[in-house]
């Protein structure tokens, strides 16, 4: 089965602590996407990676740290910098690299919920 | 700066109905829009592709029309069944080619 999967589905985060969000994709995609989903919003870019090693900030990059080790992966983690993290967190990928045509279709995963307790 | 809005109220239709939703864009020409379904608690998936020089493209019951002059695209589908019901998303081309998405519109069909 191809695809692109997001653990885990549900994540609660304490006062303080961090935590990370896991996207794997085996689509042998070029490109990976982390967007943040709030109630009646859009879908707003956090950070992106148009290959391994290296990635670029988005819109709201402040609070979020990522690593593109691995084509196949781009975990994502919350940090305590992160004063509003409670929200529907998204990963994506697409053929392309950024810049391109090819990057335009994204295939999105199922999505983590991240809950402060 | 650039936008792309969606109207925020819910579409409610009757069932076998064509249900029209609305994406438009200021400030900007963008290269392309895009139009994806999403679920409730879930991922949004690709639906259809129109680019600027494309008037209309349609996939089975869909239709997208891309109106540079109004800076509009629409959305169709006919036949409607309680199955569309879900949010759509629409989303054009941003720097970087870079999909920038609007806040989507919630489709509700009734049987």
């Amino acid at each position: 089965d191809g695809g692109i999967t997001q653990s885990p589905k549900y994540l609660f985060r304490k006062e303080g602590q961090n935590v990370t969000l896991s996207c794997e994709q085996n689509l042998n995609h070029d490109a990976m996407y982390w967007y943040r989903q709030d109630p009646g919003q859009g879908l707003r870019l956090i950070y992106y990676s148009q290959i391994v090693n290296d990635f670029q900030k988005g819109d709201i990059a402040e609070g979020y740290s990522v690593s593109r080790e691995k084509k196949e992966s781009f975990p994502l983690t919350v940090t305590s910098a992160q004063k509003n993290p409670t929200a529907f967190y998204l990963c994506a990928s697409s053929f392309g690299r950024p810049g391109t045509r090819n990057q335009e279709t994204q295939y999105f995963g199922p999505g983590t919920r991240l809950l402060v307790l | 700066s650039q936008k792309i809005e969606q109207n925020s109220e819910a579409l409610n239709i009757q069932e076998g109905k064509t249900a029209t939703l609305t994406c438009n864009y200021t400030n900007y020409s963008p290269a392309y829009l895009q139009w994806y379904r999403q679920d409730p608690g879930r991922g949004p998936v690709f639906l259809l592709l129109i680019r600027e020089n494309e008037k209309e493209k349609r996939k089975e019951r869909l239709k997208v029309t891309f109106d540079t002059t109004l800076k509009q695209s629409l959305f169709h589908i006919t036949a409607s069944q309680p199955a569309d019901s879900a949010t759509y998303l629409c989303a054009s081309s941003g720097g970087s080619y870079i999909p920038t998405f609007g806040r989507g519109t919630s489709l509700i069909v009734h049987p």
